[in-house]
Order: C-alpha cells, then structure tokens, then sequence
C-alpha cells in the first residue's frame, strides 16, 4: 500500500449523507485517483487530478466531489445525489513521468 | 468503460502449477499493466509491458503482448498458496496524456496448498 493512507476503513452511512473519504499520500506525487470497485468487478474511475487545484470527471462522477487544495490530499465527497454508494472506494497516486500507480488501502462505504 | 476483460474470471490450479490469465482490450493503448489485489485490500503494481514489448520478466511472472490480437497473457509459474488474489490488468489508451488507467474485470485465483 506504499506511502498512501485513506480513512477510515470502514464507514457507514445513512441514505441522505453526504460523507468524505480522505486520502493522502507522502510519496510527492503530482497525480491522484479515485476509483470505486463493486463486488466481484473490476475499478472504475470517479475523479482524476493531475497537478493541485485542478481536477476531472472520470467515467462514473456523477454523485461524487473532489478537491485538491494540497498535493497530498485528495478527498472525495459521496453525496446524496450518488444511488448506489455502497462499494469499496480506492485511492492511487502517480509520479508524473511514469505509468504506475500506487492505491492505498481502500474504505469500505456502506449505505445502511 | 471497461477496456480488459480478463479471462478466465476465476481459476483454481494445485500449489507448484503454473497460472495463466489472459487480457483483451479494445483500442490503441500505451501500455498494459498487471495488478493484484488481495481480498479487501488496495493493488499491487505487478508488471507493466510498453506497446512496442512482446514479452517481459520479472521473478516467476511472464507477460506477453501481442497487439495484433489487442491481448495479453500473464504467466506465474511454480504458483504458491500465497499467490491467491484477484489479478487485473490495466491500460493506459493512447488517447491522450491523461494517463488514465481503464481496468479489466479480473481473473480470480485460488492456488490449493
């Protein structure tokens, strides 16, 4: 899970909330990711943000919010316009200049 | 959208065997890349082999790229228990410098002590 950290682990939420999901990263690299993954599938990219202050909808944005205020932070916001939150939620990080990222643990969110 | 589908979706070999999962996508890419992922837990950055690489190494793993056919394969030989994970490849499309990666569904594996 390298030099990247998302909290908490677990959370529960009920329908209505909006809730953020934190990720932070001391590895100094410029670009970050927010991907969802449902059971038994693969990832699928939320936001995406290359450089600080500056960020793009991925595939699946709708009922999700990101900032990047600081380089090491990228938090994402699941609203309550978001269905379906229900899922694992994976943050990753990349050096610019190469092609691999690196995901940090991941939160398990789950709508009750 | 989903670019890989591996292929099986879930594989199960005794320990000492040899696991191969395959990968097909659909447009020009960059690169392909293999992750595994532990139950419950983030990825692990495995291999990554360039468009223009037909095969690459590392420890007991061996990939392959064949971008006529727009397919990978991902080889572990001598498979041990502690190999059991979901694997997924990636793709970072030749569109543009966004490096966005676009992820398979997976292949699940179960190596049997």
């Amino acid at each position: 899970d390298g030099g990247i950290t998302q909290s908490p682990k677990y959370l529960f939420r009920k329908e209505g909330q909006n809730v953020t999901l934190s990720c932070e990263q001391n590895l100094n690299h410029d670009a970050m990711y927010w991907y969802r993954q449902d059971p038994g599938q693969g990832l699928r990219l939320i936001y995406y943000s290359q450089i600080v202050n500056d960020f793009q909808k991925g595939d699946i944005a709708e009922g999700y919010s990101v900032s990047r205020e600081k380089k090491e932070s990228f938090p994402l916001t699941v609203t309550s316009a978001q269905k379906n939150p229900t899922a694992f939620y994976l943050c990753a990080s990349r050096r610019v200049s190469t092609d691999t990222q690196y995901f940090g643990p991941g939160t398990r969110l789950t709508v009750l | 959208s989903q670019q890989g589908e591996e292929d099986p979706q879930a594989l199960s070999i005794q320990e000492g065997e040899n696991a191969t999962m395959n990968c097909s996508y659909k447009t020009s890419i960059n690169n392909l890349q293999w992750y595994r992922q532990n139950s419950g837990r983030g990825l692990v950055h495995l291999i990554l082999i360039r468009s223009n690489e037909r095969e690459k190494h590392s420890g007991r793993l061996r990939v392959t790229l064949d971008t006529s056919k727009k397919s990978s394969s991902l080889l572990i030989t001598a498979s041990r228990a502690a190999d059991t994970a979901s694997y997924f490849c990636a793709t970072d499309e030749d569109r543009d410098s966004s490096y966005k990666l676009i992820f398979g569904s997976g292949t699940r594996l179960l190596v049997r002590p």
